[in-house]
Formats: structure tokens, C-alpha cells, sequence
């Protein structure tokens, strides 16, 4: 079935360095990919997304690119901010033309020190 | 405009007891979907609705699980005879009923059986 393998955590990074978190997935079909970001006592939201191969989601920074020859979705950030201090989820979207069910990685979680 | 919301916020139930959990979504989202957080599991499907119809229910864990939607709106995940393995945050999340639509999540129910 499908499934996705996120790089494990905890991952402590000084400020400005940069990050990658690894993201890889199984699945049958073109899915969806997505990252979500869960911030200290708050919901799950949305990071950024891609819905077909080679295309590259960014948002506050941050970029992933859809490579279906590696079937990976890495995450990326040039230079983190504590602000940036979070745990990441990445997540596999079904394909078609219908909606449905989510699978996630097991989150990384990200600690950024000044 | 509002977010996904869910009640109660937080909920201490003993062990054998039932418990209801309730989703309002995203006005106008028909897609539902119920999902579980705990430590040792990560992040779980449990249950999914187009309309007040449920296509897929492979995440439920148990019988003891059960969840309904009136209305197109307003969902309730019932837990019968609760037990401690129960124990988790319960993410609702609704969007609209197109491919690759992004989900949006609700803050959680935290559950707790002693």
C-alpha cells in the first residue's frame, strides 16, 4: 500500500544554518504531496503542497520539489529562524479525481537555537 | 472566514465510558475526515465523508468506533467503552471535494482514559 518515510528527528539546527528534512513515499498513480507544519500548542496547517511531478511547492522560504524518478519530496530551507521551531509532517495525498485520506510520515521535529 | 472547529477542547473520561467528539467544518467543504494523533502511532486515517456518506472507513480501529455526518455539516466521532489506549488527539479536517484539494485542520480533541 502507500506509505511514506520521513527522516526521523529530533533535528537541532543554530539559526541561519540550513535544513532538509527527507521525505520519501510508495504509492501507486501520480498523488498529491504535501508538508505540513504544527507549531507549539497549535493545529496542523498546510506548508505547502505540489500535485504532479517536477513541480516545486514554497512557502515562508521553504521549497520541496515533486521528483517521481526518486519518489522523494525532500524539504528545504536556505537560512532557519527559531521561529522556525516546529514539527514537520509530510504527507501522501491520493490520485485521480476524487478527494480522500491522507498518510503521513512520522514528523520530524525541528529545534532552532539563536 | 472561520476554520475547521471541534469540541470539547480537551476531555478526561474514565475507562467503559463513551465519548463523543464533534466537528464543525469549513462552511461549504463537503470532504470530512477524521484523523488520530498519539505518541506511539503518529498520525492516523480513521474515517473519511463525501456528503453525509462515509466511502471510506478503513481506519476505524475497532468496532467500539463509529462516526456520523448530518446535514453535509456537522460530524460526531462516538467512542463506546473507551478504553486507554484510546488515549490520543483527534483531528478533524475538511475540504472541498476536488482532486488534490489541501485539507484544513481543526485544533484537536485531546482524549484522555484513565
Amino acid at each position: 500500500g502507500n506509505s511514506v518515510t520521513q527522516m526521523e528527528g529530533p533535528v537541532t539546527l543554530s539559526e541561519e544554518a540550513f535544513l532538509t528534512i527527507n521525505c520519501t513515499y510508495t504509492a501507486t498513480g501520480y498523488p498529491s504531496l504535501f508538508w505540513y507544519v504544527q507549531y507549539p500548542g497549535e493545529g496542523l496547517q498546510l506548508l505547502l503542497k505540489a500535485t504532479k511531478a517536477d513541480d516545486k511547492g514554497s512557502n515562508k522560504g521553504f521549497e520541496a520539489t515533486y521528483r517521481k524518478e526518486t519518489t522523494s519530496f525532500h524539504l528545504e530551507k536556505g537560512s532557519v529562524q527559531v521561529s522556525d521551531s516546529a514539527v514537520y509532517f509530510c504527507a501522501l495525498g491520493r490520485s485521480g479525481n476524487q478527494g480522500g485520506k491522507l498518510i503521513f510520515g512520522q514528523g520530524t521535529e525541528l529545534s532552532v537555537k539563536p | 472566514g472561520a476554520g475547521v472547529s471541534q469540541s470539547p477542547s480537551n476531555k478526561v473520561t474514565e475507562k467503559g465510558k463513551d465519548v463523543e467528539l464533534r466537528c464543525d467544518p469549513i462552511s461549504g467543504h463537503t470532504a470530512l475526515y477524521w484523523y488520530r494523533q498519539s505518541l506511539g502511532q503518529g498520525l492516523e486515517f480513521l474515517i473519511y465523508f463525501q456528503g453525509n456518506s462515509a466511502p471510506d472507513k478503513s481506519g476505524l480501529p475497532s468496532d467500539r468506533f463509529s462516526a456520523e455526518r448530518t446535514g453535509g455539516s456537522v460530524s460526531t466521532l462516538t467512542i463506546q467503552r473507551t478504553q486507554q489506549e484510546d488515549s490520543a488527539v483527534y483531528l478533524c479536517a475538511s475540504s472541498l471535494e476536488r482532486a488534490q484539494e489541501t485539507q484544513y485542520f481543526g485544533p484537536g480533541t485531546r482524549l484522555l482514559v484513565l
